[in-house]
């Protein structure tokens, strides 16, 4: 029954070590976002895919990028991680880009950079 | 930039009792979504309120929509132990725009 799903739950990198977090989905839905959530925080929107259409949030350091191979995959790749990047990864899709779509969230990857 | 202010943050109440969460912001939007998300689990979602004075209820939680989308609130009745959580309220401003997201509302129900 899992509709979105992350991979691994769990990471731990080295500081500067590339590391890349894996979403999959079986909802076959169109857009697919990567939310970061640091401790006690909300989740912060870091970009998402609509198809194949990439829409980067203008606060979203350099040091993310996202690769969208298919529908039912999207990969965010941390290309130099630092201490401060050491939070939850969560991936959401919806079925279209109307107003008030529902997001499916996954369980998220917490991330640890040592 | 739109922002969307949670409270309480924080709130421990005993099972039973009855609490309200509130949700404000000075911006419209064009939906607003509650979730509900427990430690080291991605937020599950409630419920979304699309048009302006709109209550819903989910069993005993209460969720209303300000007349003019800029608010809404979450009313618990007879809280359980079952309700901790933390609850994220998340407006639309309509599109493929991500949610904004509020901080939260950390909930704690002690039996």
């Amino acid at each position: 029954d899992a509709m979105v799903i992350q991979n691994p739950r769990y990471q731990v990198t080295q500081f500067g070590k590339p590391v890349t977090l894996s979403c999959s989905q079986t909802l076959n839905h169109n857009v697919m976002y990567w939310y970061q959530q640091k401790s006690s925080q909300a989740p912060k929107l870091l970009f998402h895919y609509y198809d194949k259409d990439f829409n980067n949030e203008a606060d979203t350091p350099d040091n993310f990028q996202s690769r969208r191979p298919n529908t039912s995959f999207c990969f965010l790749d941390i290309r130099s991680p630092g201490l401060g990047d050491a939070a939850m990864y969560l991936c959401a899709t919806s079925s279209s880009r109307r107003g008030g779509e529902t997001q499916y969230f996954g369980p998220g990857t917490r991330l640890l950079v040592l | 930039t739109q922002l969307l202010e949670q409270s309480p943050q924080f709130l421990s109440i005993q099972e039973g009792e009855n609490l309200t969460v509130y949700c404000n912001s000075s911006s419209v939007f064009s939906s607003l979504q509650w979730y509900r998300q427990e430690p080291g689990e991605g937020p599950v979602l409630l419920v979304t309120v699309v048009t302006g004075g709109e209550v819903k209820k989910l069993k005993r939680l209460t969720f209303q929509f300000g007349d003019a989308r800029k608010d809404s609130s979450l009313h618990i009745t007879a809280a359980q132990p079952g309700d901790t959580g933390l609850y994220l309220c998340a407006g639309s401003g309509g599109g493929a725009d991500g949610l904004t997201f509020g901080k939260g509302t950390h909930l704690i129900i002690q039996p």
